[in-house]
């Protein structure tokens, strides 16, 4: 099964918005308000930032928000800060009672 | 406070089986709603999710892979084993666990890095 897909990379300037998408279908994220995001500093585990779409659990920054229309969910981080830089991986559940990720976005701050 | 840790072999050979242990504290997996995940991340790649078992020895497989792979636990020791058989130069990756409650992966171990040698 395909990863969902994900922009390979997405840039702001501190202060700026950004928005990640995270495209799949039926089968997966248009099928189910089951997605998640993740964000991954190099050599660390993933974070949870985001479940449920658009759910942020305890302690993650009001900065971070998920959305979902159809079969793309979006992320969006806002005010971007330099701590922001990392990787970040959607995850959705499907049809078939698996998970599937995206193929992940690396965020860059100018 | 939910902890996990991942073990097992650092370097394995080409057609060998790989056989992780997640060993996991502050939850039970006889708990309604938890399960244990397995999710792998090949050096400079994406995440890719591998596994579950839930508290009710439900077993979901990655479709690419699920002739390769076992899930196991040990619900008294606290642990969950990964198998993964006839293991390929291209299965070396971080393998990470994590803890999943109801729909959400919250809760990650830190990763072990599997080396497969040719």
């Amino acid at each position: 099964q395909a990863a969902l897909t994900q922009p390979a990379s997405v840039s702001g300037s501190p202060g700026q918005s950004i928005i990640i998408s995270c495209t799949g279908s039926s089968n997966d994220v248009g099928g189910y308000n089951y997605v998640a995001w993740y964000q991954q500093h190099p050599g660390k585990s993933p974070k949870l930032i985001i479940y449920d779409v658009t759910n942020r659990p305890s302690g993650v920054s009001r900065r971070f928000s998920g959305s979902k229309s159809g079969n793309t969910a979006s992320l969006t981080i806002s005010g971007l800060r330099a701590e922001d830089e990392a990787d970040y991986y959607c995850i959705s559940f499907t049809s078939t009672e698996t998970w599937l990720f995206g193929g992940g976005t690396k965020v860059t701050v100018l | 406070q939910v902890t996990l840790r991942e073990s097992g072999p650092a370097l394995v050979k080409h057609t060998q089986t790989l056989t992780l242990t997640c060993t996991f504290s502050g939850f039970s997996l006889s708990t309604s709603g938890m399960s244990v995940n397995w999710v792998r991340q090949p050096p400079g790649k994406a995440l890719e999710w591998l596994a579950l078992i839930d508290w009710n020895d439900k077993k979901k497989y990655s479709a690419s892979l699920e002739a390769r792979l076992t899930v196991s636990k040990d619900t008294s020791e606290n642990q969950v084993v990964l198998t993964v058989t006839n293991m390929d130069p291209v299965d070396t990756a971080t393998y990470y666990c994590g803890r999943m409650r109801f729909d959400t992966l919250d809760s990650w171990g830190q990763g072990f890095l599997v080396t497969v040698s040719s």
